[in-house]
């Protein structure tokens, strides 16, 4: 079955530190991979996603992440992390046709900045 | 960009009455929707997905007959949770289905008293 997992339900680093959150996936066929940032009592924002083009892929707020197909995982960095970025952050995959399929979520991470 | 207007964000209700839930796509017509209930700390689940004219198709375990759902144009879509009771309190949120993305609505706070 296909899935998403999240490792690490929450992640706490120093302003200014390495942010990585990490995703791993399973999938019989190529995956559409999506990372959200959702902030207390909102809705999700796109952060970035792969599409099966460059597996380098960089999004909004200095953040990106690599698609590795052989580890399956498609794990979130940002090279410093900002107060703003405390929040939290789902890594989601679909296998339909990149917009008519169910999206599947994973578990989410709690990033948590520290001063 | 692409914008979902979710309405309302907030909304009290009491025991057995029924709530609507509107998810508005603005500069996009939206063929698929999708709807998802969010508990607190918890990810994203979906309830149902449905497109412009033809009936939702439901997640395994979510009661149609309690959420019901309307896809009638390609810009509105609505939500409406039948005669509901305090374990229906909850997050809920719509998403409209683009072309190698996902749009979200901001999310709707349903507080069953």
């Amino acid at each position: 079955a296909q899935s998403v997992t999240q490792l690490g339900s929450h992640v706490s680093v120093s302003e200014g530190a390495l942010v990585l959150l990490r995703c791993n996936y399973s999938s019989s066929v190529p995956p559409y991979l999506f990372w959200y940032v959702q902030y207390p009592n909102q809705g999700l924002q796109l952060l970035l996603k792969y599409t099966s083009a460059a597996t380098l892929v960089k999004g909004i707020n200095g953040f990106e992440a690599e698609f590795k197909k052989s580890e399956t995982s498609f794990h979130l960095t940002k090279p410093s992390a900002h107060m703003s970025d405390a929040a939290e952050y789902f890594c989601a995959v679909t296998f339909g046709s990149g917009n008519t399929g169910k999206l599947i979520f994973g578990q989410g991470t709690t990033l948590q900045v520290k001063p | 960009g692409a914008v979902v207007s979710q309405h309302p964000s907030r909304v009290i209700c009491k025991s057995g009455t029924s709530v609507k839930i509107e998810c508005r796509s603005l500069d996009f017509q939206a063929t698929t929707m999708f709807w998802y209930r969010q508990f607190p700390k918890q990810s994203l689940m979906l309830m149902a997905t449905s497109n412009e004219g033809s009936k939702a198709t439901y997640e395994q375990g979510v009661e149609k007959d309690k959420f019901l759902i309307n896809h009638a144009s390609l810009t509105l879509s609505t939500l409406t949770v039948t005669s509901a009771h305090p374990e229906d309190s909850s997050f809920y949120i719509c998403s409209a289905g683009q072309l190698y993305g996902y749009t979200f609505g901001s999310g709707t706070r349903l507080t069953v008293v």
